[in-house]
């Protein structure tokens, strides 16, 4: 069975600094994602991340994927209030298959 | 695109009663998702369609938990009878081609259900 783990569950983290959270899974993987969820909605898609060394950049936020360590970052640069929200990394183990969400990361940026 | 769509947004009902969740994709996608959102178990798939059949159902509870797909633009998910402990956010997800190497799922608004 697919795990994914998220680290660390909770960020407290004041506004211009750098942070990256992580997002490690436990079975070869397709496809990786990263989606931000502000409180009391929905989820939004930020990254689809296909193959190893695969970076992605948005903004003050950038995505990356070692699938040989099953591991997938989300750096924070700079962070600005307006970021705080919870990351979720979700993994989809076939093509076509179901994602697996981690338990995700609940970001607040403070001034 | 109007996104999407779910009703109703909150739902609050009784133990024992029969709640209905309904799900409108965004048109034109060929994939609905339904997942579960608590604290405890966090963002959970529940089952999925391809062009209105049922792909995966395996995270389904059980037997109380229902859903269909009648047609390309609705889908319900039935709880019969609830429990309280199926209190949850439910999301309807829709992609447009599961499985095309950039294609993503796109998230409706969920709805709350309470029940008490």
């Amino acid at each position: 069975e697919l795990k994914v783990e998220q680290n660390p569950l909770f960020l407290s983290m004041q506004e211009g600094k750098n942070y990256t959270i992580y997002c490690n899974y436990s079975t070869t993987s397709d496809r990786l994602y990263w989606y931000r969820q502000d409180p009391g909605k929905s989820l939004e898609s930020l990254f689809v991340l296909l193959s190893n060394g695969a970076v992605k950049q948005e903004g003050r936020l950038m995505a990356s994927l070692d699938t040989k360590a099953r591991l997938s970052t989300l750096h924070i640069t700079a962070a600005v209030h307006d970021l705080s929200a919870t990351y979720f990394c979700a993994v989809e183990a076939g093509t076509a298959s179901k994602l697996t969400f981690g338990t995700g990361t609940r970001l607040q940026v403070t001034l | 695109d109007a996104g999407v769509i779910q009703s109703p947004r909150h739902e609050v009902t009784e133990m024992g009663q029969e709640v209905t969740l309904r799900c409108k994709p965004i048109s034109g996608h060929d994939y609905l998702f339904w997942y579960r959102q608590t604290m405890m178990r966090g963002l959970e798939l529940l089952i999925y369609f391809n062009n209105n059949v049922p792909i995966d159902d395996s995270g389904m509870p059980e037997d109380r938990f229902s859903a269909k797909m009648p047609n390309a633009s609705f889908s319900t998910l039935k709880i019969q009878p609830s429990e309280p402990r199926d209190s949850a956010v439910y999301f309807c997800a829709s992609s447009l081609f599961w499985g095309a190497p950039t294609d993503t799922q796109y998230f409706g608004p969920g709805t709350r259900l309470t029940v008490l």
